[in-house]
C-alpha cells in the first residue's frame, strides 16, 4: 500500500496561477520530502520537512505539514511553464524505507 | 560534482538475456538506492546499501534480480534472465545517510525487454 498519496492525480493551470498539491500518509513519520520529475528525467529533491516543523519555504515553493491530519501540501506560487512536471511526496515511515506516492502531474498552460 | 551517473541510458534486450545496469553515486554519499518506475506500480524501492552493505532487499521482485556494491563508487543491478515484465525505468539514487536526508537521483536506465 502507498504510504504517501498525492491529490489530485493531475492538475492543469494557467501560467502565473498558484498550484497546490496535497499528500496524505498513514503512519507516523520522521520527515516528509517533495520531489519533482520532469518527463524522461530522474527525480529532483525540492524540500524536506521534519515532523516537528509545520511550514517551510524555498523560493516559490511552500510546504506545510499537519501531523495530526497526516497530510502535507506543496504550493507553487506564480507558476511558470518550466514547472510542468510530476510532483511526488515521500515519507520515511514504512519499515525505514522512503516510500513515494503516485505523484501529481502538473501542467502549466502558457 | 557530476551527480549520480547511470549507464546505459537505454537498453533493449530480448527475453532471457542477462541485463546489467550500472551506477556511480555521488562521492561522499554512503547510502545507495535502486528504484524501478512503471506506470502501473509507480516508483518502487528495490534494494538499498549503506556503506556498501545491502541493508534491505525485500523490494527485489524475485531471484532473477541481484545487486552488488563492491566499493563506495560503484553498484550494479543485474537481471538474469530478463522478462518482458521487467521493462521499466530503473533509477539509482544516493544520499548522505539513509532516509533522513534528501536523495539524489540519476537520469535512469530505460529497459525494454522484448
Amino acid at each position: 500500500s502507498q504510504q504517501g498519496e498525492e491529490d489530485p492525480q493531475a492538475l492543469s493551470i494557467q501560467e502565473g496561477e498558484n498550484a497546490t498539491m496535497n499528500c496524505s500518509y498513514k503512519t507516523s513519520i520522521n520527515n516528509l520530502q517533495w520531489y519533482r520529475q520532469n518527463s524522461g528525467r530522474g527525480l529532483v529533491h525540492l524540500i524536506l520537512i521534519r515532523s516537528n516543523e509545520r511550514e517551510k519555504h524555498s523560493g516559490r515553493l511552500r510546504v506545510t505539514l499537519d501531523t495530526s491530519k497526516k497530510s502535507s501540501s506543496l504550493l507553487i506560487t506564480a507558476s511558470r511553464a518550466a514547472d510542468t512536471a510530476s510532483y511526488f511526496c515521500a515519507t520515511d515511515a514504512e519499515s525505514q524505507k522512503l516510500v513515494f506516492g503516485q505523484g501529481t502531474r502538473l501542467t502549466i498552460n502558457p | 560534482d557530476a551527480g549520480v551517473i547511470q549507464s546505459p541510458r537505454h537498453e533493449v534486450t530480448e527475453m532471457g538475456q542477462e541485463v546489467t545496469l550500472r551506477c556511480k553515486p555521488i562521492s561522499g554519499h554512503n547510502s545507495l538506492f535502486w528504484y524501478r518506475q512503471t506506470m502501473m506500480r509507480g516508483l518502487e524501492l528495490l534494494i538499498y546499501f549503506n556503506n556498501n552493505v545491502p541493508i534491505d532487499d525485500s523490494g527485489m521482485p524475485e531471484d532473477r534480480f541481484s545487486a552488488k556494491m563492491p566499493n563506495a563508487s560503484f553498484s550494479t543491478l543485474k537481471i538474469q534472465p530478463s522478462e518482458p515484465r521487467d521493462s521499466a525505468v530503473y533509477f539509482c539514487a544516493s544520499s548522505l545517510q539513509r532516509f533522513r536526508y534528501e536523495q539524489y537521483f540519476g537520469p535512469g536506465t530505460r529497459l525494454t525487454v522484448t
